[in-house]
């Protein structure tokens, strides 16, 4: 069965530093990719996802994930966090055949200052 | 450009009381899905519904029930409210299985 695993369950990073959050993956068949931010008090959001194609892929607030079959990989990467990015980031791989996602148990990023 | 609307925001109910969530999406999605979330737990798949008139069993679909009578709804249920289910719950819809899923903003449920 498909599944996701996020290690770490509280990041820290600081103000200006290098954001990553890993994202290890199985899957028997090619995977659908996601990953989702989620503020406090709110559902979640969007921030990229891997279907077909490039393996690099861009999404918003200036994140990007590349994904590396060799790896069973999706690593988030964001070059300079910001206080903003303060949030919990859940990857998520898609289930084949039952149409469904897989949700990791989710990384909380705290931004120092 | 509301997207996906869920209902009540809070509630706190009484052990063995009964209550119904409701989850309403305006963008025609085909895919409608309610999880809960608790600390350390990430997102649990509880029902989901890949069309009008259908609904299928997720991970902990134990003590829930749900139905889609119609395409744009998708009703969570409790019939008798324990503990345990004190959690966040969210619903989520997309377009297809294998696209995105748009969330809610959650319900917040204290069982006491």
């Amino acid at each position: 069965a498909q599944s996701v695993t996020q290690l770490g369950s509280h990041v820290s990073v600081s103000e200006g530093a290098l954001v990553l959050l890993r994202c290890n993956y199985s899957s028997s068949v090619p995977p659908y990719l996601f990953w989702y931010v989620q503020y406090p008090n709110q559902g979640l959001q969007l921030l990229l996802k891997y279907t077909t194609g490039a393996t690099l892929v861009k999404g918003i607030n200036g994140f990007e994930a590349e994904f590396k079959k060799s790896e069973t990989s999706f690593h988030l990467t964001k070059p300079s966090a910001h206080m903003s990015d303060a949030a919990e980031y859940f990857c998520a791989v898609r289930v084949y055949g039952n149409n469904r996602l897989a949700f990791g148990k989710g990384n909380q990023v705290v931004v120092i200052p | 450009n509301a997207g996906v609307t869920q209902t009540p925001k809070f509630r706190v109910l009484k052990t063995g009381q009964s209550m119904t969530l409701l989850c309403a999406q305006d963008m025609n999605h085909e895919y409608m899905y309610w999880y809960r979330q608790d600390p350390g737990m990430g997102l649990r798949l509880i029902h989901y519904s890949v069309g009008e008139g259908t609904t299928a069993k997720g991970e902990v679909p134990d003590g829930y029930n749900v139905s889609r009578l119609k395409k744009q709804n998708f009703l969570l249920g409790l019939e008798s409210a324990a503990p345990s289910q004190t959690s966040v719950y969210f619903c989520a819809s997309s377009k297809q299985g294998n696209q995105p899923q748009h969330f809610g903003d959650g319900t917040r449920l204290s069982i006491l």
